[in-house]
């Protein structure tokens, strides 16, 4: 069974760019959660899909964004990047229902640096 | 508001030597998960285990154990012999359950890892 996927694994972008990062679940799966990692804050949780639907959202402005197809596949956008949105991006997915309290599996990240 | 603390920033140790690591959790709710990770060099997050809150039994997998205690708020990670692999970030994470249902609202809230280096 392929784990989580994510593309692109390396990015660079200018400050006041946009991005996209994209997330294929384990199949089956039908939640996908987005985290962001930093030296300083460690691992923060961005937001979670589950069935097309975001359900739940971690504290971060809205320049970020993300949606979930109906294959259960997500994106994550950001806009207006800064210089701090450099980070390893995580997404995680379970089977979903009770998305948290099942494991999540992760995805190898992408990672981003805004220049 | 949920909170995760692992102490020890980094802990090194002579390989088949036993480590503990860390991790209380502070969160007002009844119903919570604890998730222990490991991150190697590569960057995946790895799931070793999760634990409800109705659930104190301590539980062993090979050479790893974790002893959880209500009464502490503690769940704590041990590496029974450790070996050169073994080393990583490791990662002790909550989920609250407000709903009573099993979903957590926000999310995964994960402690700042202590870096495990296992010397040869």
């Amino acid at each position: 069974k392929a784990g989580v996927t994510q593309t692109p694994r390396y990015l660079i972008k200018t400050r006041g760019q946009q991005v996209t990062l994209s997330c294929s679940p384990i199949s089956g799966h039908r939640s996908v959660s987005w985290y962001q990692q930093t030296p300083g804050q460690g691992l923060q949780f961005l937001f979670e899909y589950f069935s097309e639907t975001q359900r739940n959202k971690g504290n971060f402005p809205g320049r970020f964004s993300g949606r979930q197809f109906s294959n259960s596949r997500s994106e994550m956008n950001v806009s207006t990047l800064e210089l701090g949105d450099s980070a390893l991006y995580l997404c995680a997915s379970s089977l979903g229902g009770t998305a948290i309290s099942y494991e999540q599996y992760f995805g190898p990240g992408t990672r981003l640096t805004v220049t | 508001a949920q909170k995760v603390t692992q102490a020890q920033t980094e802990i090194s140790v002579v390989e088949k030597e036993d480590v503990t690591l860390d991790c209380v959790y502070e969160t007002r709710d009844t119903t919570y998960y604890l998730f222990w990770y490991k991150q190697p060099p590569s960057g995946e997050l790895v799931f070793l285990i999760r634990r409800n809150s109705f659930d104190e039994q301590n539980e062993i997998s090979g050479r790893y154990s974790w002893n959880f205690q209500k009464s502490t708020s503690s769940f704590n990670f041990t590496i029974t012999a450790s070996q050169v692999v073994d080393s990583a970030v490791y990662f002790c994470a909550l989920s609250e359950d407000p709903l009573g249902s099993g979903g957590g609202a926000d999310g995964l809230t994960f402690g700042k890892g202590t870096h495990l280096i296992i010397q040869p």
